[in-house]
């Protein structure tokens, strides 16, 4: 089973819509992290969490929210996707020193 | 805050040794990682430099001169395979180790 699980994979939504990226991870990792991928842009940091009562925003927040629901689970929340948000969204995870992270498989999102 | 840069496209052939170059700006410094992304897949952890020197896995090496804010990915012994994109991110003030990626390189090995 894979470590660092994302769901859903693929979603098309329209604009206004909110929308939930679940991300759940079997690593025991504390640290937790949500990405945004555009083309030829590398990756945003969207928020981070050191633990369940820990929450940060990235460099990218605006127009997003996560919850950390527990150790292994960090959702993250769109309330009312725009098409500019159209992008794929990584979770990643890692342990105390931070300097590897475990990527998901990613979830393509297209906001029409 | 931080700011990295890499080129944006490499190509090479197969059997061959290719560099990919990232130079970077940080407040505060801990280290120089690398990933490798397959088209449309989840980034992979390659290396990381928190130190002055070549550190070598197998057919990969990372370099790091702090003193130049200046590292590298050596690619040796080139496969198709290998055709993915490279991130360096490197990890600055606060003691969290959170990285900051570069925009990536493409990297195309030819037959």
């Amino acid at each position: 089973d894979a470590d660092v699980t994302q769901t859903p994979r693929n979603r098309i939504t329209k604009t206004g819509k909110r929308i939930m990226l679940e991300c759940s991870q079997t690593k025991g990792h504390d640290r937790m992290y949500w990405y945004r991928q555009d083309p030829g842009l590398g990756l945003q940091l969207i928020y981070y969490s050191f633990d369940v009562k820990d929450i940060n925003k990235g460099e990218i927040s605006d127009g997003y929210s996560v919850s950390r629901q527990a150790q292994a689970k960090f959702s993250l929340s769109l309330e009312s996707a725009i098409p500019n948000q159209t992008a794929l969204y990584f979770c990643a995870t890692s342990g105390a020193g931070g300097r590897e992270q475990f990527f998901g498989p990613g979830t393509r999102l297209t906001v029409l | 805050g931080q700011s990295l840069e890499q080129p944006s496209e490499v190509t090479a052939v197969e059997g061959a040794i290719v560099q990919i170059n990232c130079t970077y700006q940080t407040s505060g410094f801990y280290g120089l990682s690398w990933y490798q992304q397959h088209d449309g897949g989840a980034p992979t952890f390659l290396s990381y430099n928190a130190l002055d020197g070549l550190e070598e896995t197998g057919r990969f090496s990372s370099f790091l001169s702090r003193s130049d804010s200046y590292g590298y990915l050596l690619l040796q012994e080139l496969q198709m395979k290998d055709s993915a994109s490279y991130f360096c991110a490197v990890s600055g003030s606060g003691g969290s180790y959170i990285p900051t990626f570069g925009r990536g390189t493409s990297l195309i090995v030819h037959p």
